[in-house]
C-alpha cells in the first residue's frame, strides 16, 4: 500500500491480557513515532525510532510498554498485562527525512481494555 | 524539544479566511515549523511545513515571523470539511521525539 499501515484497527481485550499492535510505515522511511491518543485527547508520544539508532523510548508510560522495529521497516508495540487505562488510539507515524521530512500517519489502532 | 503555543479553539465563518497562530519563542535555528491538522475519528494530516520563509501549497499558506518565534496557519478560504484540531509542532534538523501540544480546534460555521 502506499500509506502508512496499522493492524489491528480494532482490539478489544480484557484486563491483564498482552496484546501486539503493528505498524507498516511508508517503503523507505527512515524515521517511526508511535503515539497514543486517549478519547478527547491530544497525542502523547510514546516511542522514536531513527534508522538503526538505538530508539527513544522516553516516552513509554511504564514497563508494561515495549515497541521494535526490525529490519528498519515494521514495527510491534506490545503492552504487557493490559489495564483500562491503556485503551486509547495508538497511532504510528513514519518519515523519510527527519526535521524537514513530512509525517504520515496511520489510522491508529484502536484498543479497549475490559 | 521546543516548546509551542496555540490558542485552543478558533472559530470561523464558511469562505472567509482563518489565521491560527502559533508561539515557538525557544525555537533553534535548526527547527522546522510543521503544521498537521487532525479530522474528526482520523489519524492527523499533513498541511504545511517551512524553516525560515514563507509557504504555499494547495491546502494553506505559512507564515513566519522574522525572528522565527512565532508563525500563523491561513486558510484561505475556510470549508466546513476544514473543522479539525490543527497542530503546530516543531521538528529538528537531525529527527528527535515529537511533542504534540493541545492544538487547535476550529469550527467553522455554515
Amino acid at each position: 500500500g502506499a500509506g502508512v499501515s496499522q493492524s489491528p484497527s480494532n482490539k478489544v481485550t480484557e484486563k491483564g491480557k498482552d496484546v501486539e499492535l503493528r505498524c507498516d510505515p511508508i517503503s523507505g522511511h527512515t524515521a517511526l513515532y508511535w503515539y497514543r491518543q486517549s478519547l478527547g485527547q491530544g497525542l502523547e508520544f510514546l516511542i522514536y525510532f531513527q534508522g538503526n539508532s538505538a530508539p527513544d523510548k522516553s516516552g513509554l508510560p511504564s514497563d508494561r510498554f515495549s515497541a521494535e522495529r526490525t529490519g528498519g521497516s515494521v514495527s510491534t508495540l506490545t503492552i504487557q498485562r493490559t489495564q483500562q487505562e491503556d485503551s486509547a488510539v495508538y497511532l504510528c507515524a513514519s518519515s523519510l527525512v527527519s526535521g524537514r521530512g513530512e509525517l504520515f500517519f496511520g489510522e491508529g489502532s484502536r484498543l479497549t481494555v475490559l | 524539544d521546543a516548546k509551542t503555543t496555540q490558542p485552543n479553539s478558533m472559530e470561523s465563518n464558511e469562505e472567509e479566511p482563518v489565521h491560527l497562530p502559533c508561539n515557538h519563542s525557544t525555537i533553534s535555528g535548526t527547527d522546522y515549523i510543521h503544521w498537521y491538522r487532525q479530522l474528526p475519528s482520523q489519524g492527523p494530516e499533513y498541511v504545511i511545513h517551512g524553516l525560515t520563509s514563507n509557504v504555499n501549497n494547495r491546502m494553506a499558506s505559512l507564515a513566519i515571523a522574522e525572528d522565527r518565534k512565532s508563525s500563523t496557519l491561513i486558510l484561505h478560504r475556510a470549508t466546513l470539511r476544514d473543522a479539525a484540531v490543527y497542530y503546530c509542532i516543531l521538528r529538528e534538523t537531525s529527527g528527535s521525539r515529537l511533542t504534540f501540544g493541545e492544538g487547535t480546534q476550529l469550527t467553522v460555521n455554515p
